[in-house]
């Protein structure tokens, strides 16, 4: 079966600054790759997701770009602010199923 | 307003009591899931169903058991509990099992004693 993996396990970063946060799928036959955000006391929520004939995709300071051959894929957050501290899951999808990484909690330092 | 529902949202019971978990969804949705998190392991799929009367076993099914007899719920049953399931619940909807996006409920917090 699938395997996710996530790094790191928790970011700190100075609120203006970029976060990067990194996954890394086995299963080649994995097409389609979404990101949630999971706020304290809520459920986990898909803010931006790509699909395997995609590299990257934007929207509004969220990116994502993924890399087929090696198998990895990143979320990148851009001038950060407080409201974005959270934590964040990745996952793959193959043969319909969702693998979900270990996830990584974000801290935006004011 | 579009939601998954989950209830209760905090349960501390005692080991080999029965507890059911429930879940409704107002959206419509054929697929049903539900997920345990856990520190380090991120969400694992319990159960899902793909539309009434059909469901299946995810990745760590042990110890629970789903039903599927109306579209909108999809509860959660502990015939007997065990300390080792005491995590953060998931319930989880979509209209497809192929669909993008997956709708959570706001988690139930288990403690098994």
């Amino acid at each position: 079966g699938e395997n996710v993996e996530q790094h790191p396990s928790t970011l700190s970063v100075q609120e203006g600054d970029s976060a990067v946060i990194k996954c890394t799928y086995s299963d080649s036959a994995s097409n389609y790759f979404p990101w949630y955000k999971q706020e304290l006391g809520k459920g986990p929520q898909l803010i931006i997701d790509i699909r395997s004939n995609v590299g990257e995709k934007k929207d509004q300071r969220i990116a994502v770009t993924l890399n087929k051959t090696a198998k990895h894929f990143s979320l990148h957050i851009t001038e950060t602010q407080p409201e974005d501290s959270a934590v964040y899951f990745c996952a793959a999808r193959s043969d319909y199923k969702l693998s979900f990484g270990a996830g990584t909690t974000v801290t935006v330092r004011a | 307003e579009a939601q998954v529902t989950q209830n209760p949202r905090y349960l501390i019971t005692v080991t080999g009591k029965k507890l059911t978990v429930t879940c409704s969804q107002n959206m419509n949705h054929e697929y049903m899931s539900w997920y345990r998190q856990d520190p380090g392991l991120g969400l694992r799929q319990i159960y899902y169903s793909m539309n009434v009367e059909v469901t299946d076993k995810g990745d760590v099914p042990e110890g629970y058991k789903v039903s599927r007899k109306e579209k909108r719920n999809f509860p959660l049953i502990l015939e007997s509990p065990s300390p080792n399931q005491t995590s953060l619940y998931f319930c989880a909807s979509s209209y497809s099992r192929g669909a993008t996006e997956a709708f959570f409920g706001q988690g139930t917090r288990l403690t098994v004693v």
